[in-house]
């Protein structure tokens, strides 16, 4: 069975850095042709795609957040890490990662359950 | 890229048929997924443009600006947030829509 589940903290302060764990089970985040990506959603606000890391540490980054959001993998782990500097309030929301399983099917065939990070002082 | 546009919410009487539009501007030259979302459980995906479906009850539809997901038969087990998605080869961005609650009366 394959899962995704999201950790890190909850409450973050602005300017900080938030850094979430994906860690996954059922597949390797080395396997030939996956990704795992994230996907947030702000309060009221639709989806919004943020990263999505390859198996050969090919990496694609939304244009909406200018070079703030970086992921790396720690394969003996199976663990993908998600850091997003100089946080916001416009950060907050519901944190998802999700699963590529092959890099030609463009969608997202597995989603962690979410987890809620709130910028605030 | 803007998010793809959809009803805040369609109600739909049990066994009757949901349909969900999802809309942009020349839609029907992508492929459109799906996703549902029911409440406290993470999204799955219902349908792909190439026929995977979660369930035959489910059928996607793409022309012009307008992707249709149609629920057939529907169930109370339906009521959930519904989900459309683009992958825009142009900027090589995934774009999605702004969610749909579907109600079932």
């Amino acid at each position: 069975q394959i899962t995704l589940k999201e950790s890190g903290p909850t409450l973050v302060k602005p300017t900080e850095t938030l850094t979430l764990t994906c860690t996954v089970s059922g597949f390797s985040v080395s396997d030939n042709g996956v990704g795992v990506g994230w996907i947030r959603q702000p309060p009221g606000k639709a989806l919004e795609w943020l990263s999505l890391l390859y198996w050969d540490d090919d990496s694609r980054y939304t244009s909406s957040v200018k070079n703030r959001p970086t992921t790396a993998k720690d394969t003996s782990k199976n663990q993908v890490v998600l850091t997003l500097t100089r946080v916001g309030r416009e950060d907050s929301g519901t944190y998802y990662c999700v699963r590529q399983g092959d890099s030609r099917r463009r969608w997202f065939d597995t989603w962690g359950q979410g987890i809620q990070v709130t910028v605030a002082s | 890229s803007s998010a793809l546009t959809q009803p805040p919410s369609v109600s739909v009487a049990p066994g009757q048929t949901a349909r969900i539009p999802c809309e942009a501007d020349n839609i029907g030259r992508t492929n459109v997924v799906w996703y549902r979302r029911k409440a406290g459980q993470a999204p799955v995906l219902v349908i792909t443009f190439d026929g995977d479906r979660r369930s035959a009850r489910f059928s996607g539809f793409t022309s012009g600006n307008t992707a249709t997901l149609t629920i057939s038969r529907v169930e109370a087990g339906d009521e959930a947030d519904y989900f459309c998605q683009i992958y825009d080869i142009s900027s090589d961005q995934y774009v999605f829509g702004t969610g749909t609650r579907v109600a079932v009366l």
